[in-house]
Order: structure tokens, then sequence, then C-alpha cells
């Protein structure tokens, strides 16, 4: 079945640092894919997706480019901050019909000053 | 209040209690979900609901039951709570079978005695 694995945390930085938490899927067919983060105390949040191969989502200065040649969909971010600090997850959807997610474990980010 | 809630936000019970855990979401999306997030082991699906009155088991629902009246509660019942269903809940909601993006509750933190 569909699966997903990340990298094993905590990824502890400092601020302003580069980020990069991989992520790796296998799948059939052509999944989307998705990276939520949780912050402290409150549920997921999306934020960024990507629907198709050599589409590249972003938001809040995080990137992340679908690979299908390397079924990777690594997230980066050029300089980080304490606010970063969440658990990432990254997801993918796919097949036919109903399209349920499915999360990699998550990825705890610590930022110190 | 507008958006997705979820009561109670924290819970402790003995073994072979039965404990119900709710979900209210204002949006009236058709797609409702449940999850509990376990260290290691990522989000796993345990029930979702594609509309009132339909529902459906996910990866892990054994232990668990679920309805769904109303669009918008979908609750999740632990008919006799064991110690292995101590987690955190997370419910969840969307407007279409394709998931691109799922809105996420706040979460319950489940402790069974």
């Amino acid at each position: 079945g569909d699966s997903v694995t990340q990298m094993e945390g905590p990824v502890t930085l400092s601020e302003e640092a580069f980020l990069t938490i991989n992520c790796t899927y296998t799948a059939t067919g052509y999944p989307s894919l998705f990276w939520y983060v949780q912050y402290p105390g409150e549920g997921l949040q999306l934020l960024l997706k990507a629907t198709k191969a050599d589409d590249k989502g972003s938001n809040k200065g995080f990137e992340a480019t679908y690979r299908k040649e390397t079924t990777s969909f690594h997230l980066e971010k050029g300089s980080v901050q304490v606010s970063d600090s969440a658990v990432y997850f990254c997801a993918l959807s796919g097949g036919t019909g109903f399209q349920k997610l499915v999360f990699g474990t998550g990825t705890r980010l610590l930022v110190s000053p | 209040d507008a958006g997705i809630t979820q009561s109670p936000r924290y819970k402790i019970t003995e073994t072979g209690r039965q404990v119900t855990l709710m979900c209210h979401q204002t949006w009236s999306h058709s797609y409702m979900f449940w999850y509990r997030q376990d260290l290691g082991h990522g989000l796993r699906l345990i029930y979702y609901s594609a509309a009132a009155d339909i529902t459906d088991k996910g990866e892990v629902p054994d232990g668990y039951v679920v309805s769904r009246s109303k669009t918008e509660n979908f609750p999740l019942t632990l008919e006799s709570a064991t110690r292995s269903q101590t987690s955190v809940y997370f419910c969840a909601s969307t407007t279409s079978g394709r998931a691109y993006e799922q809105f996420f509750g706040p979460g319950t933190r489940l402790t069974v005695l």
C-alpha cells in the first residue's frame, strides 16, 4: 500500500539556519503530496502541496518540489525562525475515487535563538 | 464559533468504560475523519464519513464505533476502553473526496488507566 517515510527527529537548528526535512514516498499512480504543520497544542494545518511531478509548493518561506524520479518531496526553508518550531508531517493522497491522506510519522523541529 | 471543535479536550478514564469523543464542524463539509496520533506512528485513520449516515473503516478501526446522523457532527465512541487506546485523537473535515486539504480540530488527549 501507499506509504510515506520521513527523517527521524528532532531536528535542532539555530535561528536563521537552513532547513531540510527529507520525505520519500511509495505509491501507485500519481499521488498528490502535502506538508502539514502542527504547532504545540494545536491540530494539523496544511503548509503546502503539490499535485503533479515537478510542481513546487511554497508557503511562509517553505518550499518542496515533487520529484517523481526520486519519489521525494523534501521540505526546505532558507532561514528558520524560532516560531517555526513545530512538528512537520509529510503526506500523500492518491488512487482513484475517494482519496484518503497517508501521513508520515512526523519530524519535530526545534529552533533556538 | 466557526470551524471544527472537539470535546472534551482532555479525558481520563478507566479500562472497560465507554467513552465518546465529540466532533462538530460549522462548514457543512461532507467528509469527516477521525485519526489517532501516537509517537512513532504519525496519524492513523480510524474511521471516515462521506456524508450523513455513510461511514467506513480506516486503517485502525478495531475497538471504535462512529455514527453520523447529522452532517456537522461525527462522534467517536470507545465501547470498552483499553490502555492501548491512550492517544491523542484528531477530527478533521473536508469538502470533497479529493483530500487536498483537510481541516483539523485541536485534538482530544485521552488517557486510559
